[in-house]
């Protein structure tokens, strides 16, 4: 069984400036990834970013990192650089059968 | 190129009406996936298959209805029995080792 909480149901940021949502997880899995995604209001579902569970090493892609707590089962996304289209509904799901999403975190990138 | 085909992108039930909402995927993936999404709300699971000719009921299977004939199709009916049908829909697939979610464009589905 997975479950996801995003404790931040809405954020804010200034274009430019730098933001962390926060997620914790907790799966039955040995082996699993970890994602983010993000959802414009398009609609359209986008991989912003992977992490593999067995890698110690936090991902990173352009603007976006992540910090891995393993232990405490915590997936944080960090968004330096904010730009308008960063604007979206964000989440965390861990891998597995299921891909189990929960209620996501809603970001606007303020002018 | 690769991808998840959702048709249509806008679907109108009538009262006591069943519809079916078409995904196809041609990404040769095992696991195919069916999420409802209310306005503002998070994906909640309505049913995955992870092969051919089986499927399982995710956390709100009720009233709804699904099939796993063949590995590219993975169709999506509402029943009669959905009472609060209006949501929007989304389908996805994914490889073997679950290492990334492919999904398509989605469904927007209302009530007349």
């Amino acid at each position: 069984a997975q479950t996801v909480t995003q404790s931040q149901p809405e954020m804010s940021v200034q274009e430019a400036e730098t933001v962390t949502l926060s997620c914790t997880y907790d799966t039955s899995e040995n082996n699993y990834y970890l994602f983010w995604y993000k959802q414009p209001p398009s609609r359209q579902m986008i991989l912003v970013i992977r992490q593999e569970a067995y890698k110690q090493q936090n991902a990173t892609e352009n603007r976006f990192s992540v910090n891995f707590q393993k232990a405490a089962k915590s997936f944080s996304l960090k968004i330096s650089d904010s730009q308008l289209g960063d604007t979206a509904m964000y989440f965390c799901p861990p891998t597995g059968n299921q891909f189990y999403f929960g209620t996501g975190t809603s970001l606007t990138v303020i002018p | 190129d690769g991808g998840i085909t959702q048709s249509p992108k806008y679907l109108f039930r009538k009262e006591g009406q069943n519809v079916t909402l078409s995904c196809e995927q041609n990404l040769n993936h095992d696991a195919m996936y069916w999420y409802r999404q209310d306005p503002g709300q998070g994906l909640r699971l309505i049913y995955y298959s992870q092969i051919v000719n089986d499927f399982q009921k995710g956390d709100i299977a009720e009233g709804y209805s699904v099939s796993r004939e063949k590995k590219e199709s993975f169709p999506l009916t509402v029943t009669s029995a959905q009472k609060n049908p209006t949501a929007f829909y989304l389908c996805a697939s994914s490889g073997t080792g679950y290492e990334k979610l492919f999904f398509g464009s989605g469904t927007q589905l209302s009530v007349l």
